[in-house]
C-alpha cells in the first residue's frame, strides 16, 4: 500500500542552522509528493511540491526533491529563522484512486531558537 | 483569497452526544475532506465527497459521518460521541482532476469528549 514516514521529531534549531527533515515513501509508480506546513493554532498550508522524479520544489526558502532511486523528498533550508517554527508533514498523492486525496506521514515539528 | 472555515475552533462534548462540525469554502471545490490529526499518527483521512450528495469512506470512518448537501458545505457527525473521538479535526477541499491540485485547509476545530 502507500505510505509516507518522516523522521522523528521534535527537531531543536538555532537560528541560521542548516535544516533537513528526511521523508521515505512507499507507493506504485510515480507519486506527486508535497510538504505541507502547519504554524501554530493553524491548519496546514502548502510549502512545495513535485509531480515527477528529479523534480525540485522550492519556497520560502526551502527545497525538496524528488528522488525515485531512494523514494525520498527531504526537506531542506539553508539557514533556518524563528519563524520556522512549525510542524511539517510529507504527503503524497497516489498515482490511481483520483480526487486529490493525499497520505500523510506524521509529522516533524520543528523548534527554532534566537 | 481563498478560504476554508470551520464552525467552531473548540468544542467540549459529553460522552453519547450528537455533535455536529460544519465547514464551508468559498473556492468552488468539488472535492472535500475531513481529516483527524493525533500526535505521532499524523493526519488520517476520514471521510470525502467529490460532488454534492457523494461521499466515500476514507482510512478511519467507523463512529462518524457525513453530508453535503450544498456544494461549499461539508458537515462531520459523531452520531454518539466517545472519549476516543478527542482530536483535532481539520477540514480540507481542493479542486478535481487529472492535474494535482493542492488541498486547502482550514484552521482546525479541537474537540474534547468528556
Amino acid at each position: 500500500g502507500n505510505s509516507v514516514t518522516q523522521m522523528e521529531g521534535p527537531v531543536t534549531l538555532s537560528e541560521e542552522a542548516f535544516l533537513t527533515i528526511n521523508c521515505t515513501y512507499t507507493a506504485t509508480g510515480y507519486p506527486s509528493l508535497f510538504w505541507y506546513v502547519q504554524y501554530p493554532g493553524e491548519g496546514l498550508q502548502l510549502l512545495l511540491k513535485a509531480t515527477k522524479a528529479d523534480d525540485k520544489g522550492s519556497n520560502k526558502g526551502f527545497e525538496a526533491t524528488y528522488r525515485k532511486e531512494t523514494t525520498s523528498f527531504h526537506l531542506e533550508k539553508g539557514s533556518v529563522q524563528v519563524s520556522d517554527s512549525a510542524v511539517y508533514f510529507c504527503a503524497l498523492r497516489p498515482l490511481s484512486g483520483g480526487y486529490n486525496k493525499l497520505i500523510f506521514g506524521a509529522g516533524t515539528r520543528l523548534a527554532v531558537h534566537p | 483569497d481563498v478560504k476554508v472555515t470551520q464552525s467552531s475552533r473548540y468544542l467540549v462534548k459529553r460522552t453519547g452526544e450528537k455533535v455536529f462540525l460544519e465547514c464551508v469554502q468559498d473556492m468552488d471545490h468539488e472535492n472535500m475532506f475531513w481529516y483527524r490529526q493525533d500526535p505521532g499518527l499524523g493526519l488520517r483521512l476520514i471521510y470525502f465527497s467529490y460532488d454534492v450528495k457523494m461521499k466515500e469512506k476514507g482510512d478511519i470512518p467507523e463512529g462518524y459521518s457525513v453530508s453535503r448537501e450544498k456544494k461549499e458545505r461539508f458537515s462531520l457527525i459523531l452520531e454518539s460521541a466517545s472519549t476516543n473521538q478527542t482530536s483535532m479535526y481539520l477540514c480540507a477541499s481542493s479542486r478535481t482532476g487529472k492535474s494535482t491540485y493542492e488541498q486547502y485547509f482550514g484552521p482546525g476545530t479541537r474537540l474534547t469528549v468528556t
